[in-house]
C-alpha cells in the first residue's frame, strides 16, 4: 500500500502559486520525501526531495513540518505546461534501496 | 540531473511474440533498477526490482517467467515480455537508483525514471 495520501485533483490558473499537500502519517525516521511530476505517456520526472524543514530548487519548494507527517510541494507561478500528475512518495534509504510505491497522485490542471 | 533512457519508445507486436525493452542509466551507475507498468489513467505499479549481477525480485502477482529481467551491467537492465498477449499491452517504465553523498557520511537515494515504452500487442 502507498504510504501517502494526496488530493486527487486540483485546479489553478496561470501565474498563481500552487501548493499540494501530502499526508504521510506513518513516515519512519529514515524516510525521505520525494515528489515527481508525470505528463501523459512519459516517465515521472524528479522534482524535489527532502527530509525536514524546507528545500528549494529552481523548480519548486518543499516544506516539511517538524513532525514530518505531511509535506507541501509549492510551485511558484504555474504555467499551462505545469498541468500534470504530481506524486508524493516516501522511501527508506537505509534499508539498502528505496522501493517506491506510487499512490494515486494529484492531477493538477492549470487554466489560462 | 541524472538521465535514464529506454528503448524502444514504442513497439507493436503480434500475440505470442516476445519483446525486449532496454533501460540505461546514461551518466551514473545504478546497482538497482526498477520496472513499473502503468495502465491508462492509473498510477504506476511496481513489477520488479532489478539488482546488478543477481536475480530480480518480483512483486506479488507478477509472473517471473513471463517478465524476464536481466541486469547485466551497472548501466543496463532489460525487461523481456515473453509470449505477449493483448492484456500485456501497457506503458512500461523503468527507473534507476542513484545514491550519492549529501554532505558527510549521509547518502541521498533518488530514483530517476526513463521515458517509458508503450507496448501494444495485437
Amino acid at each position: 500500500l502507498a504510504k501517502t495520501t494526496q488530493p486527487i485533483s486540483m485546479d489553478s490558473y496561470e501565474g498563481q502559486e500552487v501548493n499540494i499537500t501530502c499526508s504521510h502519517n506513518n513516515i519512519a525516521t529514515n524516510d525521505y520525501i520525494t515528489w515527481y511530476q508525470q505528463f501523459p505517456s512519459q516517465g515521472p520526472r524528479f522534482i524535489i526531495q527532502g527530509y525536514k524543514t524546507k528545500v528549494t530548487n529552481e523548480v519548486a519548494s518543499l516544506f516539511i513540518p517538524a513532525d514530518r507527517k505531511s509535506s507541501t510541494l509549492s510551485l511558484p507561478r504555474v504555467s499551462l505546461s505545469d498541468t500534470a500528475v504530481y506524486y508524493c512518495l516516501v522511501g527508506d534509504i537505509d534499508t539498502g534501496f528505496q522501493k517506491l510505491v506510487f499512490g494515486t497522485g494529484t492531477r493538477l490542471l492549470v487554466s489560462p | 540531473g541524472a538521465v535514464v533512457s529506454q528503448h524502444p519508445s514504442w513497439v507493436i507486436c503480434k500475440s505470442g511474440t516476445s519483446v525486449k525493452i532496454e533501460c540505461r542509466s546514461l551518466d551514473f551507475q545504478a546497482t538497482t533498477m526498477f520496472w513499473y507498468r502503468q495502465f491508462p489513467k492509473q498510477s504506476l505499479m511496481l513489477m520488479a526490482t532489478s539488482n546488478e549481477g543477481s536475480k530480480a525480485t518480483y512483486e506479488q502477482g507478477v509472473e517471473k517467467d513471463k517478465f524476464l529481467i536481466n541486469h547485466a551491467s551497472l548501466t543496463l537492465s532489460t525487461l523481456t515480455v515473453t509470449s505477449a498477449h493483448p492484456e500485456d499491452s501497457s506503458f512500461y517504465i523503468c527507473s534507476a537508483r542513484e545514491s550519492r553523498l549529501a554532505g558527510g557520511p549521509k547518502f541521498v537515494d533518488t530514483q530517476y525514471f526513463g521515458p517509458g515504452t508503450r507496448l501494444t500487442v495485437l
